[in-house]
C-alpha cells in the first residue's frame, strides 16, 4: 500500500460545481496533513493546512478523519481558475523531516 | 522579495555525466529541502538540510548528494546519471523546516537525461 493515495482523476466539473478529493494514508503515526496545487509545469503550492477540527478557507474546506486515516477537500462554486493537480500531503513525523506527495489529482473546470 | 530560485532552469545531459543543482532560499530561511517530481507523479522528497547539516535523506541511491552553504543555499549533486533520473528536480525552503510550516518551492529544474 502507498503512503499516500490519491483519487485517479482526472475530473472534469463544470464551472459552478461542488468538487471533493479524497486522500488515504498509511501511517498513523502521521502529524501534519496539507493540500497543494500544482498548475501545469509549476511548482507546488500551498492550498491550506488541514486540522483534526476541520478547515474553511473560503469556497475550499479541508477535513480529517485520524480514525479512518482520511483527508478530504471540497471546492465549492468551481471556477476556471481552479483547475489544477491537487496533491495530499503528509508529514509522518518520527524525526524524519520528510513530507509525502500524493501522486495528485488532476481537475479541468469547463466553461 | 524574491522567492526561491533554482538554476539552471533546463538540462541535458547524457547517461554516466554528473550534474549540480542550485537553489537560493527565500531570505531568512534557514531550511531547504529537494524533491524529484517524474512526469505523472507527485514530488518524492529526496533531502532535508538546516543550518548546514542533513536533516532527511529519502529512499535515493548514494549517487546524489547534497550540501547547504554558509548562506543558506543549496546544491544538489547526482552522478553517473541514468534515464530514469530524468524528471523535474524540485527546491523548497522554509525557515526553520517545521513539520508544520509552509514550504515555498522554486520552479524547479527539469533535467533530461539521454
Amino acid at each position: 500500500r502507498k503512503e499516500v493515495e490519491q483519487d485517479p482523476g482526472p475530473f472534469n466539473v463544470p464551472e459552478g460545481a461542488t468538487v471533493a478529493f479524497n486522500c488515504t494514508y498509511s501511517n498513523s503515526a502521521s502529524q501534519s496533513f496539507f493540500w497543494y496545487r500544482q498548475d501545469c509545469r509549476k511548482e507546488p503550492k500551498l492550498l491550506m493546512s488541514v486540522y483534526s477540527s476541520g478547515n474553511e478557507d473560503g469556497r475550499f474546506t479541508a477535513q480529517l478523519n485520524r480514525a479512518s486515516q482520511y483527508i478530504s477537500l471540497l471546492i465549492r462554486d468551481s471556477k476556471l481558475s481552479d483547475s489544477a493537480t491537487y496533491l495530499c500531503v503528509v508529514y509522518s513525523g518520527a524525526g524524519s523531516y520528510q513530507l509525502t506527495f500524493g501522486k495528485g489529482t488532476k481537475l479541468s473546470v469547463i466553461p | 522579495d524574491a522567492g526561491v530560485t533554482q538554476s539552471p532552469t533546463h538540462l541535458i545531459k547524457t547517461r554516466g555525466q554528473q550534474v549540480t543543482l542550485r537553489c537560493s532560499p527565500i531570505s531568512g530561511h534557514k531550511s531547504v529541502s529537494w524533491y524529484q517530481q517524474v512526469l505523472g507523479q507527485g514530488p518524492q522528497f529526496i533531502f532535508q538540510y538546516y543550518e548546514k547539516e542533513e536533516r532527511g535523506r529519502g529512499n535515493f541511491p548514494d549517487r546524489f548528494s547534497a550540501r547547504q552553504f554558509p548562506n543558506y543555499s543549496s546544491e544538489l549533486n547526482v552522478n553517473a546519471l541514468l534515464l530514469g533520473d530524468s524528471a523535474l528536480y524540485l527546491c523548497a525552503s522554509s525557515v526553520q523546516g517545521a513539520t508544520n510550516e509552509k514550504l515555498f518551492f522554486g520552479s524547479g529544474t527539469q533535467l533530461s537525461v539521454l
